[in-house]
């Protein structure tokens, strides 16, 4: 199994602001992944991070709000820009080391908006 | 229709009882996924399943692929199981999962 580094756990941004979020994998991996969850909602793909080339985006998510950096197999950033406050959600990284294991997922950050 | 319904939304039982979470699904899928996240926000795997069933201590998951069903059982639940459960499923052929919205379970003492 992978254990996940994600930090921040939480923040709490002003406006306009532009937070990016950490997940560090102690293994080299091949797939991984970011997440919102909206409060009360369940998790929505936002991307999969693609080490050595640009992230796969979901419909409804573009690079210029999200951008993501894979610098190598156990690192990635997602960044969440020009935020407001309908960006407050957790975010989630998530991994998966091949389709045939269970993904694993960092602890989220608790992003709040003012 | 979502892809993955779960049911139901919310339960609350007391400590001791016989827990039974449902998920359907209308996809072909190559695994079925259960997760398990607290209050905090952090999501644990328990099981994924591509046939029949797999117990962990106090937890069963049964899945019929041919109906397109899953189940998860929580024997002599307790306060410390309370967490929101999802389940979550691969479509075949992808590599990314699709969620149930969960089932918030409640165990008071």
């Amino acid at each position: 199994s992978a254990v996940i580094s994600q930090k921040p756990s939480r923040d709490i941004c002003q406006r306009g602001t532009s937070l990016t979020i950490q997940c560090q994998v102690d293994s080299q991996v091949t797939m991984m992944f970011w997440y919102r969850q909206q409060p009360g909602q369940s998790l929505t793909l936002i991307a999969t991070a693609n080490q050595g080339s640009e992230a796969t985006y979901e419909s409804g998510f573009v690079i210029d709000k999200f951008p993501i950096s894979r610098p190598n197999l156990t690192f990635s950033t997602l960044t969440v820009s020009n935020m407001s406050p309908e960006d407050s959600s957790i975010y989630l990284c998530s991994v998966g080391i091949d389709s045939n294991q269970p993904q694993h997922f960092g602890d989220g950050t608790r992003l709040s908006i003012l | 229709k979502n892809e993955v319904e779960q049911s139901p939304q919310n339960l609350t039982a007391q400590e001791g009882e016989f827990i039974t979470i449902n998920c359907s699904y209308s996809v072909g899928i190559s695994a079925l996924h259960w997760l398990q996240q607290h209050p905090g926000g952090g999501i644990v795997s328990l099981f994924m399943l591509s046939s029949g069933k797999k117990k962990h201590g106090r937890l069963i998951a049964t899945i019929n692929i041919q109906e397109k069903h899953s189940s998860l059982h929580i024997t002599a639940s307790h306060p410390r199981d309370s967490a929101v459960y999802i389940c979550a499923v691969r479509p075949q052929g992808a590599q990314k999962l699709v969620f149930g919205q969960g089932t918030r379970l409640t165990i008071n003492p």
